[in-house]
Formats: C-alpha cells, structure tokens, sequence
C-alpha cells in the first residue's frame, strides 16, 4: 500500500542548532503537506508543496519537494525551544482529492 | 470560535463499554475524519467521510463505527472496549470537493481514551 516514510522519529537538538526531517515514498505524490503537533496540542497545518523541486520558507523553516516528488524535508534553522513538538508530513496519492497519508512524525526536542 | 470541536476532551471507562465521541465542525467542510494516535504519537487514519463515501481503513476493529448525522458533524461509536483501545482520537476535516485548493486537514483537539 502507499507510505510515507519519516525519519528520524527522534531528534534531540541544543538551542540554536538546525533540524532536519526528512520524508520519503516509493512512488509520486501528487502533493505533499507538513504539519506540526505541540505537546498536548493537536496536529496543526503549516504548508503544502506542489511542484516539482518547490522550496518554501516560512521565516526559519524551509520546505522542499524532490524533483520527482517522492521526498521532502523541512529544514529548522536555529531552533528555539518554541519548535519543540512532533513535525508530521502528508503526502498525497491520486491527484488533489486522493489520499493524505501522513508519515510517522519526528519528535523534536530542544534543550535551551 | 473553535473551527473542528470535540467532546469528550478525556474518557476514562472500563473494558467492554460502549462510548461515543462527539466531533462536530463549523468550516463548511465537506469531508471529516478520525484518527487514532497512539502512545508513540503514529497518527493512523481510520476513516473519512463525506456526504458520498465512508472510507474505512480496513485495520480498524469493526467495534468502531462512525456516524453522521448531518455534514457538519461525525461521531465516533466504539462497542465492547478493550485496554488496546487506549489513545487520543482526533477528529479532522478538509474541503476536497473543490480542484485547487490546499485541502488541508483542520484537526479537533483530541479525545484522550483511557480504558481500564
């Protein structure tokens, strides 16, 4: 069946360091969106990626979508410790009403 | 005004109990789900719906059953509990019908279930 694969689950990073997390699937997404769940808070939309090879920033985060729009990753530069909290990717299958699946999370914490 | 609500926020109940969650939002969505996050936060789809299609991911025990009265509401009905049933329900929706838009999932802030 479809997946999107999220690696790494766990990231435990010092104040000011980057953070990455990456997403992976075997076939190609229509589209793909990112998600962020703060401890005790529920899933919380942050951007979707259509095309192939788009970046987007939103102020310290940036997002990418693969060439062949199989993998995405989003970047946090210098983390503070307002981005703690479980970052989830969404890829969709089946053009822009298919399925969202969402990947397993990284867990980001940050030690100030 | 909260976009997708639900309630209970936390049941606490004993095995082989019947219970009900309650989702209801007021975007004008079209399609609404529910999810099951467990302890290690794996958020897995068990079902979506629209006024159309129930979709049911074909994992989920047939003790769970969702209904829905209306568009804008969609219940979670789970018979004869069980301990592996623990785990924080959200519910979510999205507006599919439409070509271009982001369709992107509005989530509730979750149902805690604790089963004893």
């Amino acid at each position: 069946g479809q997946q999107v694969m999220q690696i790494p689950q766990y990231q435990h990073v010092q104040e000011g360091e980057d953070f990455t997390t990456y997403c992976n699937s075997s076939t190609t997404l229509s589209n793909i969106q990112w998600y962020k769940q703060r401890p005790g808070g529920h899933p919380v939309f942050l951007i979707q990626l259509v095309k192939s090879g788009e970046v987007k920033k939103q102020k310290r985060l940036t997002f990418q979508f693969g060439e062949a729009k199989k993998n995405s990753s989003l970047h946090i530069t210098a983390t503070q410790t307002t981005d703690v909290g479980t970052y989830f990717c969404a890829g969709r299958y089946g053009g822009s009403q298919g399925n969202l699946i969402f990947g397993k999370g990284t867990k980001l914490s940050v030690k100030p | 005004d909260t976009a997708v609500s639900q309630t209970p926020k936390y049941l606490v109940t004993q095995m082989g109990n019947d219970k009900s969650i309650k989702c209801e939002q007021n975007l004008g969505h079209d399609t609404m789900y529910w999810y099951k996050q467990d302890s290690k936060k794996f958020l897995k789809i068990m079902f979506s719906y629209n006024n159309k299609e129930l979709i049911i991911n074909e994992t989920v025990p047939n003790r769970f059953s969702p209904k829905s009265p209306d568009k804008a509401h969609l219940n979670l009905h789970i018979n004869s509990l069980e301990l592996g049933d623990s785990a924080v329900y959200f519910c979510a929706s999205s507006q599919n019908g439409l070509a271009r838009t982001r369709n992107e999932q509005f989530f509730g802030p979750g149902t805690r279930l604790t089963v004893l």
